[in-house]
């Protein structure tokens, strides 16, 4: 079973801050990569994801991969209490099918 | 706007009662995915299907089917309920590897 590994948390920052979300997979030919975020009853949403090595930023939202380490990871800056939620890692096994991580716990307190 | 809706949102049943779960999007899109949720385990998925008449089984496909008579749904049946499949329950689509979720259903097996 190829795997998605991520600190479950919770992760706390203060308001402000810079949050570093880390995530590890086992597959070494993985190509795609996700990051979700899931509020507490709600459904998983679309972040950001990457493709290839390096950081692809999107506002305050910064990914980055290193696939010789097999890493992935999401940085927020300027972390708001609204972004407190649950991040998932998600990465594609082949064929367009996600492989999730069981998620880490953000918590912003003002 | 184009969407993903699932119902019910919410439901109870008994063991051993066939249950179907609906996914409908108007997206066009031809992945289809549904997961379960489950505290400690993230989202696993369950069956998935890439165009009409397409089906595969993820996962944790044991006790579930799905069908794909069109592209704008693909429903999920549990044959025989049980305990076990009290979960959280989200289907996905996707136009390739970024998949977009619905809001959920809260199935509890009693």
């Amino acid at each position: 079973q190829k795997e998605v590994e991520q600190n479950s948390g919770p992760l706390s920052v203060p308001e402000g801050a810079i949050a570093s979300l880390n995530c590890t997979y086992s597959d070494r030919g993985s190509q795609s990569f996700f990051w979700y975020r899931q509020y507490s009853g709600k459904s998983p949403e679309l972040i950001m994801f990457i493709y290839s090595n390096g950081d692809k930023e999107d506002g305050r939202f910064t990914a980055q991969l290193n696939k010789a380490s097999q890493y992935v990871s999401l940085l927020i800056r300027d972390s708001q209490p609204s972004d407190s939620a649950t991040y998932l890692c998600a990465v594609d096994q082949g064929f367009q099918k996600l492989v999730f991580g069981t998620g880490t716990r953000l918590l912003v307190s003002p | 706007d184009a969407e993903i809706t699932q119902s019910p949102r919410h439901k109870i049943t008994e063991t051993g009662r066939q249950v179907t779960l609906a996914c409908h999007q108007t997206w066009n899109h031809n992945n289809m995915f549904w997961y379960r949720q489950d505290l400690g385990h993230g989202l696993r998925l369950i069956h998935y299907s890439y165009g009409v008449h397409d089906t595969n089984k993820g996962e944790v496909s044991d006790g579930y089917s799905v069908s794909r008579s069109n592209t704008e749904d693909l429903p999920l049946t549990l044959e025989s309920a049980a305990s076990s499949q009290t979960s959280v329950y989200f289907c996905a689509s996707s136009p390739g590897s970024e998949a977009f979720f619905g809001q959920g259903t809260r199935l509890t097996v009693v």
